[in-house]
């Protein structure tokens, strides 16, 4: 089975940097995705780290430790409009490479 | 281009009823999926498909049946309503992984179901 942690609420203010970090255990790691879900709205992909080290997307940037069982997500310059859930999902080989999702970090994005 | 389609959005069920959710997608996708997330919560993997004529069960199956004929459908089939199985479902597809692509799903729009 696996074990997906990430905290469930975080709040930051308009114009800083927030890291939303996931830890994960499994047995056949595959891969671990970032997406982003507004209220009422289907979740989108955001990133994508399957090897040690920082993947850099415009203002969004995600990293990977798999000694670790660890990611981080990290949102710079952040907007009203990047208020929203953020959910971790860990693939495993050994699950025949589905995806399980973490419960989501709802970030609120404050003035 | 439609992307992953889901239907209906919105349906209110009678305890004991019976419905499909439907899902296509016109992206020739292999790999297609449901889920569902109750509120404040992340999504749980009900049934899943490599490919047309093969099904295979997620996480939470109990109640629900699947079929997949065609590459394109993938429907959903919720035989006796029980108010535990109130929640917004989720359709998604995706490529297998292979080389660069990440296997990315890409999801419908949801269809919100309540059990009374």
């Amino acid at each position: 089975g696996q074990n997906i942690d990430q905290p469930t609420e975080m709040t930051a203010t308009e114009g800083a940097i927030v890291q939303i970090n996931c830890t994960y255990q499994t047995s056949g790691f595959n891969g671990l995705f970032w997406y982003q879900q507004h209220a009422g709205e289907a979740p989108t992909f955001l990133s994508y780290n399957v090897l040690d080290g920082l993947e850099e997307k415009g203002r969004f940037s995600s990293f990977l430790s798999r000694s670790k069982g660890y990611s981080y997500l990290l949102l710079k310059e952040l907007q009203m409009k990047d208020s929203a859930s953020y959910l971790c999902a860990v693939r495993d080989q050994n699950a025949g490479n589905m995806l399980t999702f973490g419960g989501g970090t709802r970030l609120m994005v404050k003035p | 281009n439609a992307g992953v389609t889901q239907t209906p959005k919105f349906r209110i069920l009678k305890i004991g009823q019976s419905m499909t959710l439907q899902c296509t997608q016109d992206m020739n996708h292999n790999y297609m999926y449901w889920y569902r997330q109750d509120p404040g919560m992340g999504l749980k993997l009900i049934y899943y498909s490599v490919g047309a004529g093969i099904t295979d069960k997620g996480e939470v199956p109990n109640g629900y049946n699947v079929s997949r004929s065609t590459t394109e459908d993938f429907p959903l089939r919720l035989e006796l309503a029980a108010p535990s199985q109130t929640s917004v479902y989720f359709c998604a597809s995706s490529y297998p992984t292979s080389g660069a692509n990440t296997g990315e799903l890409f999801f419908g729009e949801g269809s919100r179901l309540t059990v009374l």
